[in-house]
């Protein structure tokens, strides 16, 4: 049973436009949550994290929102350029920070 | 910048051979974790080690076993590689807690 869902396996946006991916989660001791990004044939690179004791964190052209009381974060891309093109995986940590629990990933497809 | 090396890239075994896949970081990382990549199912933990000679299950062990006899050096063995372990395997490692975790470029692994 996934603990971490990203229910939308692809995206498409226009280039300038905002990308919003989801996550949701049902572990209720998560307390750390982070966002992946990945080219292909290459491995996933930290983008950003939020704690639970937030509910946005932000850096540059990337925002991420927590609602605890719904078990569920998004990342904002604004603008979305084609480079943000990759796979975005959500993951997330409990407060024992030893290891993560990842989502099945969204595809982003920026079209210029 | 820390670095994770994945010896292979690609590699074609055939069903019952015994496979190494092998890791090695740069930067004195305590901790190492092995996952595999599937279309659908995202990331998904395999084994992980905290030390020399410690290893833990993730939770997709069946099938794996691992070695850690020096800190920098975490070996993903398969037993008796079998069709279903066709799989992008991604090592990983981290100072400590989840803030860190720095991914090799992967390999693809294909059983015939």
């Amino acid at each position: 049973d996934q603990q971490v869902k990203q229910n939308s396996p692809s995206l498409s946006v226009q280039e300038g436009r905002i990308s919003i991916l989801n996550c949701d989660y049902t572990n209720s001791m998560f307390d750390y949550f982070l966002w992946y990004k990945k080219y292909p044939a290459e491995g996933p690179t930290f983008l950003i994290s939020i704690s639970s004791i937030k509910d946005k964190n932000e850096d540059g052209r990337f925002t991420v929102f927590l609602n605890k009381s719904a078990k569920h974060l998004s990342l904002h891309i604004v603008p979305s350029q084609p480079g943000d093109s990759a796979v975005y995986f959500c993951a997330a940590s409990d407060r024992s920070a030893r290891q993560l629990t990842f989502g099945s990933g969204t595809q982003l497809t920026v079209l210029p | 910048d820390v670095k994770v090396t994945q010896s292979s890239r690609y590699l074609v075994k055939r069903t019952g051979e015994k496979v190494f896949l092998e890791c090695v970081q740069d930067m004195d990382h305590e901790n190492m974790f092995w996952y595999r990549q599937d279309p659908g199912l995202g990331l998904r933990l395999i084994y992980f080690s905290y030390d020399v000679k410690m290893k833990e299950k993730g939770d997709i062990p069946e099938g794996y076993s691992v070695s850690r006899e020096k800190k920098e050096r975490f070996s993903l063995i398969l037993e008796s590689a079998s069709t279903n372990q066709t799989s992008m395997y991604l090592c990983a490692s981290s100072f400590g807690g989840v803030r860190g975790y720095t991914f090799g470029s992967g390999t693809r692994l294909t059983v015939v």
